[in-house]
């Protein structure tokens, strides 16, 4: 069946320092792909997605491209702020049903000023 | 900007208790969505609804759970007897449209429910 596979956190980082969270998939098919994040005591906000390979999604200096490949989608950003620590969730959509989502585990990110 | 709304925010409730999980997605929205997230494990899929019926369900979404849309705004999760295990994050959303893999779920902050 499908899923996601996210690197474990939490993940401290100093402040512009460069960002990589690991994501990788097993799907049937080629998903849309997606990264949430989640600032404490917040819903779960889409920062950005990938509908195909090659694709790359991105927004507020994150990026992440789909890798049929390597079935990756790894989360980066060039420069992290302290307003970035929140925590990541990597997630798919099901291509059969209701398109429901499949998610990693999510990875918690700090950074420190 | 629309957003989806959940309450109570934190339920603490006995075992054996049953409780109401309540949602209001954004108001155009068509496809309805519950997930969880037990601590420190992965979040997900319970059941989705569409058209006043649901539409996929988990092996999670047992007998005990059930969801309604009693108003046409509001969208809840009951679990009718609530087991320890039942504690976990609740998450609510909902999107425009369900039929392609494209769409964006919109979710909600969350219901923590405790189970003691």
């Amino acid at each position: 069946g499908n899923s996601v596979t996210q690197m474990e956190g939490p993940v401290t980082l100093s402040e512009e320092a460069f960002l990589t969270i690991n994501c990788t998939y097993t799907a049937t098919g080629y998903p849309s792909l997606f990264w949430y994040v989640q600032y404490p005591g917040e819903g779960l906000q889409l920062l950005l997605k990938a509908t195909k390979a090659d694709d790359k999604g991105s927004n507020k200096g994150f990026e992440a491209t789909y890798r049929k490949e390597t079935t990756s989608f790894h989360l980066e950003k060039g420069s992290v702020q302290v307003s970035d620590s929140a925590v990541y969730f990597c997630a798919l959509s099901s291509l059969s049903g209701t398109y429901k989502y499949i998610f990693g585990t999510g990875t918690r990110l700090k950074v420190l000023a | 900007e629309p957003e989806v709304t959940q309450t109570p925010s934190h339920q603490v409730t006995q075992m054996g208790q049953e409780v109401i999980l309540r949602c209001v997605p954004i108001s155009n929205h068509l496809y309805f969505y519950w997930y969880r997230q037990i601590l420190g494990q992965k979040v997900e899929f319970l059941v989705s609804f569409y058209n006043n019926e649901i539409s996929e369900k988990s092996e999670i979404f047992d007998d005990q759970f059930s969801v309604e849309r009693p108003d046409g705004s509001n969208f809840t999760l009951k679990i009718r007897s609530t087991k320890l295990e039942d504690s976990a994050m609740y998450f609510c959303a909902s999107s425009a449209e369900g039929g392609n893999s494209y769409n964006e779920q919109f979710f909600g902050p969350g219901t923590r429910l405790t189970v003691l």
